[in-house]
């Protein structure tokens, strides 16, 4: 069964700083892997996806990830971050075994220091 | 593409009521359509799984006769909460997927307050 662990609930950073949100996921297929942003009272907006192509996937507003299959991790990164960052951020692990549902991970909410 | 579209997108009742929400596909036709519970500051959790058609498949716990999901065409399904309780106050979250696609495009949310 897959199953997809976000190591850190919240994460603060300096405006201007990198972003590092950590992923972990489990999987017994190969997985597809997402990361979505969800700004207060909002929906999901898809950031990058994995699904076994390139293993560093540059995604919208400057966000990238990187899938580590001997880590099993695909944390989430961006060099500098910008106000409008902040938000909540989950990692999703697609099950693979012909239902497409989504595991969400519990979420991070990044919060960026002026 | 692949716009997802919800109403309403807030709505206030009195407990005892009920309550339709819809989620429909505006640019693509969804095969598979998903309705998710989000509780302030949590994660999204699964209710039910609809394909169309089809009878939904509802999620360990969740309630069938409370939370009645209908798929009846390819762009439009709909999630009725029956005799509401103040409990039941959250944001509902649709997505939808088309087949061949192993990507779920959300809408963007109902919050539901009752009162």
């Amino acid at each position: 069964a897959q199953s997809v662990t976000q190591l850190d609930s919240h994460v603060s950073v300096s405006e201007g700083t990198p972003v590092l949100l950590r992923c972990n996921y489990s999987s017994s297929y190969s997985p597809s892997l997402f990361w979505y942003v969800q700004h207060p009272n909002k929906g999901l907006q898809l950031l990058l996806k994995y699904t076994s192509a390139a293993t560093l996937v540059k995604g919208i507003n400057g966000f990238e990830a990187e899938f580590k299959k001997s880590e099993t991790s695909f944390h989430l990164t961006k060099p500098s971050a910008h106000m409008s960052d902040a938000a909540e951020y989950f990692c999703v692990v697609s099950d693979l075994s012909g239902t497409y549902k989504y595991i969400f991970g519990t979420g991070t909410r990044l919060k960026v220091l002026a | 593409g692949a716009v997802v579209s919800q109403h309403p997108s807030r709505v206030i009742c009195k407990s005892g009521t009920s309550v339709k929400i819809e989620c429909r596909s505006l640019d693509f036709q969804a095969t598979t359509m998903f309705w998710y519970r989000q509780f302030p500051k949590q994660s999204l959790m699964l209710m039910a799984t609809s394909n169309e058609g089809s009878k939904a498949t509802y999620e360990q716990g969740v309630e069938k006769d409370k939370f009645l999901i209908n798929h009846a065409s390819l762009t439009l399904s709909t999630l009725t909460v029956t005799s509401a309780h103040p409990e039941d106050s959250s944001f509902y979250i649709c997505s939808a997927r088309t087949g061949g696609v192993n990507e779920q495009f959300f809408g963007p949310g109902t919050r539901l307050t009752v009162l």
